[in-house]
């Protein structure tokens, strides 16, 4: 079946760097990426949308300086936290849509949690 | 616009018994519906999901989910709860090319 790959799982950083999240689809195409952000016990919350060559499309109150998205290939898309703030802290997680039969079923990443310190 | 309501933000169950988590959505056009289930600092597993055709839609681990057009439904059923079953469950609605929207999610307990 469909696989995402998110890399890292887990990562810790200091306050003001900047961090680098990476979605996969290993054994399909993905016209679209989604990026998520689930706060501790909550809903997840669509951060981002993102085609493979255009510009990201944000949510209403997403700082598209803050989380930087790149679709570059139709197997891999980027979501970058600039300048990183203890208040970044969450839970990041990206999901794919496929081309052609199933494109409405997404297919989710195992998510990247975030600290900073 | 589409959102997706779930009743109860945790639901406790003994084991062997029926599990009913209940969403509720709202949509202006055909929704696509969906179950998703999360473990503890994973991402997400489809359960099930309806599209189209046969309203009453079985999904993995025994969950079944019966789409109601009339009452805007799709609660999603186990007859009988096992302790793995313990996790955090999510409605979902999207249509054709659209966004898919989370409900607020439910964490089931199962109780031995």
């Amino acid at each position: 079946g469909a696989v995402v790959s998110q890399h890292p799982s887990r990562v810790i950083c200091k306050s003001g760097t900047s961090v680098k999240i990476e979605c996969r689809s290993l054994d399909f195409q993905a016209t679209t990426m989604f990026w998520y952000r689930q706060f501790p016990k909550q809903s997840l919350m669509l951060m981002a949308t993102s085609n493979e060559g255009s510009k990201a499309t944000y949510e209403q109150g997403v700082e598209k300086d803050k989380f930087l998205i790149n679709h570059a290939s139709l197997t891999l898309s980027t979501l970058t936290v600039t300048s990183a703030h203890p208040e970044d802290s969450s839970f990041y997680i990206c999901s794919a849509r496929p081309r052609g039969p199933g494109a409405n079923v997404l297919t989710f990443g195992a998510g990247s949690r975030l600290t900073v310190l | 616009a589409q959102s997706v309501t779930q009743l109860g933000s945790h639901v406790s169950v003994s084991e062997g018994a029926l599990v009913l988590l209940r969403c509720n959505y709202s949509s202006s056009v055909p929704p696509y519906l969906f179950w998703y289930v999360q473990y503890p600092n994973q991402g997400l597993q489809l359960l099930l999901k309806y599209t189209t055709g046969a309203t009453l839609v079985k999904g993995i681990n025994g969950f079944e989910a019966e789409f109601k057009k009339s009452e805007t439904s799709f609660h999603l059923t186990k007859p009988s709860a096992h302790m793995s079953d313990a996790a955090e469950y999510f409605c979902a609605v999207t249509h054709e090319g659209g966004k898919l929207i989370f409900g607020q999610g439910t964490e089931l307990s199962v109780k031995p």
